[in-house]
């Protein structure tokens, strides 16, 4: 069955680039995308690159997408205090009407 | 423009207990998804509903039911309330049944003691 894996938690000074990393199992996912969850709040779509595609860039957000390895990630650059989250990698199924969630990482940034 | 609303915000349950969640999507979004969302873990996929169809279910057991209604909003019903249930519970909505943009609700936060 599918599964995505992140790891826990990831620790940045503000200013510096924050780099979150996600690995999959399902190589028919068509979408890959990242959402960020602040406390007590739902998910905030960020971005989303399709499967046949290894890059997108959007303002200080870059998704990387290796599908050799199956391996996600997000860059984030100029990481400010606002960018502290919790961040989850998806992958949609074939039929595209189901999202498996990572476990998610939770981004802090000490000013 | 108004996004996805879920009611109510917060729910206290005891076990044994049925449960309805509702949610509205996007003015214009033909579908709804339901998770789960247990504290500590990323959401879990429930089920799909596209024009008041069920399109997709998770593994979850038969007290997870729901319904989609003529204006595309939708309910979810749990019975037989475990303490297990316990979680937040998201609505997303797209546009049509693809996932290509899932926009998510605040969730509605289910306690069950």
């Amino acid at each position: 069955g599918e599964d995505v894996e992140q790891s826990l938690f990831l620790s940045v000074r503000e200013g510096d680039s924050s780099v979150i990393n996600c690995t999959y199992t399902d190589s028919s996912s068509t979408y890959l995308y990242w959402y960020k969850q602040e406390p007590g709040a739902g998910l905030q779509l960020l971005t989303y690159i399709f499967s046949n595609m290894d890059m997108k860039q959007d303002q200080r957000l870059t998704v990387l997408l290796n599908k050799k390895d199956k391996h996600l990630s997000l860059r984030i650059a100029d990481t400010q205090t606002g960018d502290s989250a919790i961040y989850f990698c998806a992958e949609s199924n074939n039929a595209g009407n189901m999202l498996t969630f990572g476990g998610g990482t939770r981004l802090m940034v000490k000013p | 423009d108004a996004g996805v609303t879920q009611s109510p915000t917060h729910l206290i349950k005891t076990r044994g207990q049925q449960v309805t969640l509702r949610c509205s999507p996007i003015s214009g979004h033909k579908s709804v998804s339901w998770y789960q969302q247990v504290l500590g873990q990323g959401p879990q996929f429930i089920f799909q509903y596209y024009e008041k169809e069920e399109r997709g279910r998770g593994n979850f057991p038969d007290r997870f039911s729901a319904r989609q209604f003529p204006n595309y909003s939708s309910e979810l019903n749990v019975n037989a309330l475990l303490l297990g249930d316990s979680a937040l519970y998201l609505c997303a909505s797209s546009l049509e049944r693809g996932t290509d943009e899932q926009f998510f609700g605040p969730g509605t936060r289910l306690t069950v003691l």
